[in-house]
């Protein structure tokens, strides 16, 4: 299995500007999850699904992020309009519903000037 | 709502030194838990996860324990060596398929 994979993995645009960010989970994995490492605040909860459906979305900052999963191998993570505090890397993780393991993506290195 | 905390935040040893790398947890109702390795700039890498009904679990010089009525778990790392240099992360979750919470890490540094 190819693990789970994330793309891009860097990106830097400008303030304003519409970041969409992409997450094919293990297959057979029935929850995603997708965190934000920073410097300040470490490795935290933006929102994760299980079966497709949004279970928990209290870790989402603001408004201006928004994340779908349309089927049980996408999920995007979505920031618009873009501000350079969400500067960050952005990893997504997947498990099975009996969840022993969660097994990460390498990770969406977010810049925002 | 699970907490989780690692100390020091920052650790250095001579090389060969055996050492251990504490996280404690405040819901002793946790389901399992996972040690990660991150070395600067890279993504996680899983070394060892350790379900509530376990008390330990070994792979090579990485021993993990589980001490569920204390909220604590330790990373043992024997014959430490300048390649485990790293930044190293504790998570936790009180159910199969929760999220994971994580402590702010413990960044080791051997020296040879």
């Amino acid at each position: 299995d190819a693990g789970v994979i994330q793309s891009p993995r860097h990106e830097v645009t400008e303030m304003g500007q519409e970041v969409t960010l992409r997450c094919k989970p293990i297959s057979g994995h029935n929850s995603l999850f997708w965190y934000r490492q920073t410097m300040m605040r470490g490795l935290e909860l933006l929102i994760y699904f299980n079966n497709n459906v949004p279970i928990d979305d209290s870790g989402m900052p603001e408004d201006r992020f928004s994340a779908k999963m349309p089927n049980a191998s996408f999920s995007t993570l979505k920031i618009q309009p873009s501000e350079p505090r969400d500067s960050a890397v952005y990893f997504c993780a997947s498990t099975t519903n009996w969840g022993y393991e969660q097994y990460f993506g390498p990770g969406t290195r977010l810049t925002v000037t | 709502k699970q907490e989780v905390t690692q100390i020091p935040a920052a650790l250095s040893v001579p090389e060969g030194e055996n050492l251990v790398l504490n996280c404690s947890f405040t819901d002793s109702a946790i389901y399992n838990l996972q040690w990660f390795r991150q070395d600067p700039g890279k993504g996680l890498t899983s070394l060892l996860l350790i379900q509530s009904s376990q008390r330990e679990q070994t792979s090579g010089r990485l021993n993990a324990s589980l001490d569920k009525s204390s909220g604590r778990s330790t990373l043992y790392i024997a014959a430490s060596q300048p390649g485990d240099s790293a930044t190293y992360l504790c998570a936790g979750r009180n159910s199969g398929n929760t999220p994971l919470v994580f402590g702010k890490g413990t960044r080791l540094s051997v020296i040879a």
